[in-house]
């Protein structure tokens, strides 16, 4: 069975800094993975997602995430961080069993 | 890609009632899901339907709970005799399938609390 899991249940960064939140994956079979956003009393929304096309995938609100299969790594990366991203963030793994499996989540707080 | 929509947003209810959550009607979509959020903890996968049967479930999808999808309407998840551990925020799901990567995509929850 397929897992994730994301190094950090708390990330705080400065507004303007890099924001980096890991995900490590674990697959028998090559996976789809996934970042999800959840902004408070919300629901979970799609940031980006690698379907075996290219590595780098390109996300909404300026993140994206690279795709290392030596390393059973996907993490998420935003150059400048905005007040807005304060949020928590989910990774997720499928594979063509069309099920998906989430990580414990990372809360970022951005610090003005 | 729209998203599920699901009924209702909130809901109160007294351990041991019964509780049926809803998505509104998608008629072209083959995969659905539920997942569940306790608390400040992570999204827990329930349930996975597909072509009106259940395709898979997780070990928390115990005989207390159901889904269904009569006639190709609502799809439901229902909780027959609810638990104060089953308070958690219920999301439904769809997903464009494995040729598409399987995409999920979630509805906005329904918040459900057991008192």
């Amino acid at each position: 069975a397929q897992s994730v899991t994301q190094l950090g249940s708390h990330v705080s960064v400065s507004e303007g800094a890099l924001v980096l939140l890991r995900c490590n994956y674990s697959s028998s079979v090559p996976p789809y993975l996934f970042w999800y956003v959840q902004y408070p009393n919300q629901g979970l929304q799609l940031l980006l997602k690698y379907t075996s096309a290219a590595t780098l995938v390109k996300g909404i609100n300026g993140f994206e995430a690279e795709f290392k299969k030596s390393e059973t790594s996907f993490h998420l990366t935003k150059p400048s961080a905005h007040m807005s991203d304060a949020a928590e963030y989910f990774c997720a793994v499928s594979t063509n069993n069309n099920d998906m499996r989430f990580g414990a989540g990372t809360r970022l707080t951005v610090k003005p | 890609e729209p998203e599920v929509t699901q009924t209702p947003s909130h809901q109160v209810t007294q351990m041991g009632q019964e509780v049926i959550l809803r998505c509104v009607p998608i008629s072209n979509h083959l995969y659905f899901y539920w997942y569940r959020q306790i608390l400040g903890q992570k999204v827990e996968f329930l349930v996975s339907f597909y072509n009106n049967e259940i395709s898979e479930k997780s070990e928390i999808f115990d005989d207390q709970f159901s889904v269904e999808r009569p006639d190709g309407s609502n799809f439901t998840l229902k909780i027959r005799s609810t638990k104060l551990e089953d308070s958690a925020m219920y999301f439904c799901a769809r997903s464009t399938g494995p040729d598409s990567g399987n995409t999920i995509y979630f509805g906005e929850g329904s918040w459900l609390t057991v008192v």
